[in-house]
């Protein structure tokens, strides 16, 4: 199976700040590689797809980059609502695979 | 608009079979491309994803999982089910069914869910 590793595991900052996670694979995953966002209590919500494609509907201060092992999600500039947690997954290789999560948090 | 919604038992017992229903609407489970998955959260922890149906009866499992899980559609009824055996109570989670959609403007078409339920709270005990 393919490792998904994100960092960090917790981040706490502040309205209008740059934010980046990180999402490391065991192996390369080519450009499959899908971020989610999930608020507590409600389903995940699908942000970018294919490593760097925006989802319809999701606002463009959400990016994704990089390909093969290391990848990003960046929030250009932190809304009250993007506090969230959010999850990588590969779907280069079955078994699909999730990343731990990252808890983003008001600083 | 495509909507999902899972539906089951709240609560089973160890070792009893649990059989959980995804009712959907808005797409169909024959246009090629489209599956549906099933994906779990025990509480405070991450997500896991179980089971993939595809349009064509292509069925994928989690391997760790592969010999306690069945997933099948019934394209009528727009229905995908997924049973899993000798329920445990580390089992307990929220379970998740999601849209995989056929029709993503990059190559490979890759495995993406797009729309999910709301989920269902399974508590395994006796």
């Amino acid at each position: 199976d393919i490792q998904m590793t994100q960092s960090p595991s917790s981040l706490s900052a502040s309205v209008g700040d740059r934010v980046t996670i990180t999402c490391r694979a065991s192996q390369s995953v080519t450009s499959y590689l899908n971020w989610y966002q999930q608020k507590p209590g409600k389903a995940p919500k699908l942000l970018i797809y294919a490593a760097f494609s925006l989802q319809s509907g999701v606002p463009s201060r959400f990016s994704g980059g990089g390909s093969g092992i290391d990848f990003t999600l960046t929030i250009s500039s932190l809304q009250p609502e993007d506090f969230a947690t959010y999850y990588c997954q590969q779907s280069y290789t079955s078994p699909i695979t999730f990343g731990q999560g990252t808890r983003l948090e008001i600083k | 608009q495509i909507t999902l919604k899972e539906s089951g038992p709240t609560l089973v017992k160890p070792t009893q079979t649990l059989t959980l229903t995804c009712t959907f609407s808005g797409f169909s489970l024959s246009t090629g491309g489209v599956g549906v998955g099933w994906i779990r959260q025990p509480p405070g922890k991450a997500l896991e994803w179980l089971a993939l149906i595809y349009w064509d009866d292509d069925k994928h499992y989690s391997p760790s999982l592969k010999s306690r899980l069945t997933i099948t559609k019934d394209t009528s009824k727009n229905q995908v089910v997924l049973t899993m055996t000798n329920m445990d109570p580390v089992d307990t989670a929220t379970y998740y069914c999601a849209h995989r959609p056929g029709n993503l403007p990059v190559a490979g078409n890759p495995d993406v869910f797009d729309i999910w339920g709301q989920g269902t709270m399974v508590t395994v005990s006796s």
